[in-house]
């Protein structure tokens, strides 16, 4: 079975551009979370969707958004990016036991 | 909010050796994983381990939910073990909180 997939793997874009990022969930999974990993805060999470819904949100400002469309796919959107964006975004998939399975990653750099 | 904290922060050990990483959390849990970051920053799952003890291979986990702390043992460790551990932590929704994770350098 397929692991958690994630595009682009790296990003270089420039002050005030916006991004999109994409990740592909492990068929069947129906829950995708998104998670920052900078070298000052850690891993945190973004937010959560299930079903194309957005169950929880974590502590980032409206520039972060994303979405589920019906195959489970999930895209994040940041607008206005800023120098502190850059980071490693990894998305997790997970079926129902709560188990989180994690993407390889999209390493992020604003210049 | 939920606190996770991760002991020891780094931890540098002879190729062998034996090892014991520790994470204590702040409140129930119904989910606590243990990851391992690998040099190109993908989290590897270990255990999906809320409660009780498992094992793989040479790595074992225990987590006592109700003294809210889990243990990852690393036995007869080998230089592919180096990296950073991280635990997680999670109750009630998908929200996952890490720790700050352990440093493991084996040397040769």
């Amino acid at each position: 079975k397929a692991g958690v997939t994630q595009t682009p793997r790296y990003l270089i874009k420039t002050r005030g551009q916006q991004v999109t990022l994409s990740c592909s969930p492990i068929s069947g999974h129906r829950s995708v979370s998104w998670y920052q990993q900078t070298p000052g805060q850690g891993l945190q999470f973004l937010f959560e969707y299930f079903s194309e819904t957005q169950r929880n949100k974590g502590n980032f400002p409206g520039r972060f958004s994303g979405r589920q469309f019906s195959n489970s796919r999930s895209e994040m959107n940041v607008s206005t990016l800023e120098l502190g964006d850059s980071a490693l975004y990894l998305c997790a998939s997970s079926l129902t036991t709560n188990e989180q399975f994690f993407g390889p990653g999209t390493r992020l750099t604003v210049l | 909010g939920i606190q996770v904290e991760q002991s020891p922060p780094d931890l540098i050990l002879q190729e062998g050796a034996n090892s014991t990483l520790r994470c204590n959390f702040s409140d129930s849990v119904n989910n606590l994983q243990w990851f391992h970051q690998n040099p190109w920053g993908q989290l590897i799952n270990l255990f999906y381990i809320p409660s009780g003890t498992k094992q793989n291979g040479r790595l074992s986990a225990t987590t006592v939910a109700t003294e809210r702390y889990s243990l990852l043992y690393i036995s007869s460790s080998q230089t592919t073990d180096s990296g950073v551990y991280f635990c997680a932590w999670g109750f009630g929704n998908e929200k996952l909180t890490f720790g700050t994770g352990t440093r493991l350098t084996i040397i040769p």
